[in-house]
């Protein structure tokens, strides 16, 4: 079983629509995480980092449940240029190393 | 500022050659770590620099893969003997310490061919 798991997708969606991802992690240890954010063959980069009690930034709210060792990151009004693959991230008990999920490919069409 | 730079940005080599990759962290940043991701795959921890400690090496999928960072600065990673499996982009990142809580930034990547 993978340390940090999510849907592969594609999850094809129209512009305007809200959209939700989930993942789920196996180590109960890990102390942070964040979601980042692929384009197609260009380098991941930090979207948001989760916190406990939930946070949001404009479109976009994480949630964090440490019950249940899930991790959850919703959009809302997709725009065209949301599509991209969404990464799911750990970090360890040390907090320097962190573990990757297989990402969630999203398409918003027009 | 400049951000994380890596080369070459394509690398093309026969099986059995070593090849040599370059990563420039960002300036301060006292963390480095090397990931490689396969086609369609989720990025594979490989190895972890922080200062002067000595690395985290265990990731590396084999003792054909050795990295070194210089002056706690400049990082190469070296494959010997290269495999066909060897074939993924293979990405740098910084972060200002060897903490999660510290965004890591991620160079643009090397693309590794093996034929």
């Amino acid at each position: 079983r993978k340390e940090v798991e999510q849907d592969p997708g594609p999850f094809n969606v129209p512009e305007g629509a809200t959209v939700a991802f989930n993942c789920t992690y196996s180590n109960s240890a890990s102390q942070s995480f964040f979601w980042y954010r692929q384009d197609c063959r260009k380098e991941p980069k930090l979207l948001m980092s989760v916190y406990s009690s939930g946070n949001e930034d404009g479109r976009f709210t994480a949630q964090l449940n440490r019950a249940s060792q899930y991790i959850s990151l919703l959009i809302r009004d997709s725009k065209l240029s949301d599509s991209a693959t969404y990464l799911c991230v750990s970090s360890n008990n040390a907090g320097n190393m962190l573990t990757f999920g297989g990402g969630t490919r999203l398409m918003v069409k027009p | 500022g400049a951000g994380v730079s890596q080369s070459p940005s394509n690398k093309v080599t026969e099986k059995g050659k070593d090849v040599e990759l370059r990563c420039d962290p960002i300036s301060g940043h006292t963390a480095l770590y090397w990931y490689r991701q396969s086609l369609g795959q989720g990025l594979e921890f490989l190895i972890y620099f922080q200062g002067n400690s000595a690395p985290d090496k265990s990731g590396l999928p084999s003792d054909r893969f050795s990295a070194e960072r210089t002056g706690g600065s400049v990082s190469t990673l070296t494959i010997q003997r290269t495999q066909q499996e060897d074939s993924a982009v293979y990405l740098c990142a910084s972060s200002l310490a060897g903490s999660g809580v510290y965004e890591q930034y991620f160079g643009p990547g090397t693309r590794l061919t093996v034929t």
